[in-house]
């Protein structure tokens, strides 16, 4: 069974400009959520979705938002980057809530 | 919220030897801790996990320890092997919303 799979892997932008980032969760799953992790705040949670609906939400500004389609298939967007926004972004999926969570490699993130 | 902390930051083993990680939370109300492993470039893989009603768990050469009372647990490795080099995060939760909060991660080192 394919893991987690997380596209891009490394991206780089500019401050202010947006980005959009993909999860494809494991087959089956219908439960996915989103982590940010940095050398300064570690692994922060930045919110979950299951059936296309968001559950809970870390604290986080209003400009990290995300969705989740039908086939359970979850983006994320960053709108007005900053430079503190460089990080590893991290999707695990599960097969509902409060199941046992399995990671993507993560998509690096570098904000210039 | 809840606060994780976690120590050593770095361990570092001959391998055979034991390893212990220790966390403590704030949250008497969180119920559900696991523990990640995290190699290089690669996103945290749950290793294993405790919840409240039980006071330890083992699996092979890594056991759980939970202090409800105290509010700590810790994880055990015994016999370490070089590749048991890695990051591992410790994490509580409380059941009916899973928002995870991590402690900031302890390298462990295994020399051969």
């Amino acid at each position: 069974k394919a893991g987690v799979t997380q596209t891009p892997r490394y991206l780089i932008k500019t401050r202010g400009q947006q980005v959009t980032l993909s999860c494809s969760p494991i087959s089956g799953h219908r439960s996915v959520s989103w982590y940010q992790q940095t050398p300064g705040q570690g692994l922060q949670f930045l919110f979950e979705y299951f059936s296309e609906t968001q559950r809970n939400k870390g604290n986080f500004p209003g400009r990290f938002s995300g969705r989740q389609f039908s086939n359970s298939r979850s983006e994320m967007n960053v709108s007005t980057l900053e430079l503190g926004d460089s990080a590893l972004y991290l999707c695990a999926s599960s097969l509902g809530p409060e199941e046992e969570q399995f990671f993507g490699p993560g998509t690096r993130l570098t904000v210039l | 919220g809840e606060n994780v902390e976690q120590h050593p930051s770095t361990l570092s083993v001959q391998e055979g030897d034991s390893a212990v990680i220790k966390c403590t939370y704030s949250d008497s109300a969180s119920n559900y801790f696991p523990w990640y492993k995290q190699e290089l470039g690669k996103g945290p893989q749950l290793i294993i996990d405790i919840r409240s009603n039980v006071g330890e768990k083992k699996d092979q050469r890594i056991a759980v320890t939970l202090n409800k009372t105290a509010k700590h647990f810790s994880l055990h490795i015994t016999e370490t092997q070089p590749e048991d080099s890695a990051v591992y995060f410790c994490a509580a939760s409380r059941g009916g919303s899973y928002i995870p909060t991590f402690g900031r991660g302890t390298s462990l080192i295994v020399h051969p």
